[in-house]
């Protein structure tokens, strides 16, 4: 069975300081992968997506994907208190479904 | 440009009621998913559909639920009767897939519709 694991948190941050937020995923023939930001009574909102190995880039976020060790996880810089939220991981498989992840509570601290 | 629509954005019913939601996907956006989300949990895809075909329905409980999406554009999902277990929030995203949107199909939600079964 297709899997996605997420640390349920809640992680907490002081505020500047660097989020790291990991997710594992079972099924080697992912294609690609998402992170979702989702607050509180709010629907998914997407953040980022990446398919390649490697780091990929977006203002305060870096998506990082290891296919290898089947592991993607997403750095937020200088952490703000508008970013807690629940971050979602999601894969997408061959069949073009996503497989989420239940979610990890970030809670930055002022 | 506008996003997903979604109505109603909350709804109140009695057990073995039947209730019906509503989707307006973004334009141009050719798939169509249904999710349930429950608290503190993932999206639970319910049934996506490419245009006006259901593609993926294996998750959807047919003995109550149906959905349909006539002309490939808007699409309602409908619980009939609704159970307890079924106060969720139901969300609705849409994508462009197949070579016009890329390498990522990523999915864009709309607002969900909470309900709750009393």
């Amino acid at each position: 069975q297709k899997e996605v694991e997420q640390n349920s948190g809640p992680l907490s941050v002081p505020e500047g300081a660097i989020a790291s937020l990991n997710c594992t995923y079972s099924d080697r023939g992912s294609q690609s992968f998402f992170w979702y930001r989702q607050y509180s009574g709010k629907s998914p909102e997407l953040i980022m997506f990446i398919y390649s190995n490697g780091d990929k880039e977006d203002g305060r976020f870096t998506a990082q994907l290891n296919k290898a060790s089947q592991y993607v996880s997403l750095l937020i810089r200088d952490s703000q208190p508008s970013d807690s939220a629940t971050y979602l991981c999601a894969e997408r498989d061959s069949n073009y479904q996503l497989i989420w992840g239940a979610g990890t509570k970030l809670i930055i601290k002022p | 440009e506008a996003g997903v629509v979604q109505s109603p954005r909350y709804k109140i019913i009695e057990k073995k009621q039947p209730v019906a939601f509503w989707c307006n996907p973004i334009s141009g956006h050719n798939t169509l998913y249904w999710y349930r989300q429950n608290l503190g949990q993932g999206p639970e895809l319910l049934i996506r559909y490419e245009n006006e075909e259901a593609v993926d329905d294996s998750q959807l409980p047919k003995d109550r639920f149906s959905a349909e999406r006539l002309k490939g554009v808007d699409s309602t999902l409908k619980i009939q009767p609704a159970e307890l277990g079924d106060s969720a929030v139901y969300l609705c995203a849409s994508s462009l897939d197949g070579l016009a949107g890329g390498n990522a199909y990523e999915q864009y939600f709309g607002p969900g519709t909470r309900l709750t079964v009393t």
